[in-house]
């Protein structure tokens, strides 16, 4: 339904890297920086990548995003149990003229 | 500490009108956008709009018909009013600051504790 695609879920063990991609198009991710978000079930989701690339002060350096044309991607290095959510790519779409949230990719950490 | 207090009831009968209330403490909500998210059961996050203090609002096509949203700056609260509502509107809801400040980027930096909204028929 989302106009950016994600993988709906993703696993690793104990200190391996995952990475999650977010496929879009033109109008969205290849015009407007893209936003990353972590949802933990029960809590509100929380800014975890913004402007494509950018940390806020909480999030570790292990955690990394990068965007290239029409596609972006997050990764965490040194998995760890606390990383086990739901992660969202999120941008501003400019053919719908809305704000649009990826489909989620699901983070198992076995 | 930047706070967001939702209120509103949980739920809602069909046709009805849907109304939250965020409050925010120890920030003004002038300079700011101003958002709401939806989460259905099973599915994934949703924008439903975003309004600045001045006015200025923009909401998600797919609701445009039936979402509004206003800001009180004396009361430091934004609002959302959902009309008509059916149970495909039963989700979590979430209000959330853009961090942005002077412009909309979907840095949402602060988020209320949401509110479930159940909608009966």
């Amino acid at each position: 339904q989302s106009v950016l695609t994600q993988p709906p879920s993703t696993s690793g063990t104990p200190g391996q890297r995952v990475t999650i991609s977010c496929s879009g198009a033109s109008s969205n991710i290849g015009s407007n920086t893209v936003n990353w978000y972590l949802h933990l079930p029960g809590t509100s989701p929380k800014l975890l990548i913004y402007k494509n690339d950018q940390r806020p002060s909480w999030v570790p350096h292990r955690i990394s995003a990068s965007k290239s044309g029409t596609s972006a991607s997050l990764a965490i290095s040194g998995l760890q149990s606390e990383d086990e959510a739901e992660y969202y790519c999120a941008t501003w779409d400019d053919s719908l003229n809305a704000y649009v949230f990826g489909t989620g990719t699901m983070v198992t950490v076995l | 500490q930047v706070r967001l207090q939702q209120s509103g009831p949980g739920q809602v009968r069909a046709s009805e009108t849907l109304s939250l209330t965020c409050t925010v403490s120890s920030t003004s909500i002038r300079g700011y956008y101003w958002s709401w998210i939806r989460q259905s059961p099973g599915k994934g996050l949703e924008w439903l709009g975003y309004i600045h203090y001045s006015g200025r609002s923009n909401y998600s096509p797919a609701l445009e018909s039936r979402v509004s949203m206003s800001v009180d700056t004396s009361r430091n609260q934004v609002s959302l009013r959902v009309t008509s509502v059916n149970t495909a509107d039963t989700a979590m809801y979430y209000c959330a600051r853009d961090g942005r400040g002077g412009y909309f980027g979907g840095d949402f930096d602060y988020w209320g504790q949401g509110t479930l909204v159940t909608v009966s028929s």
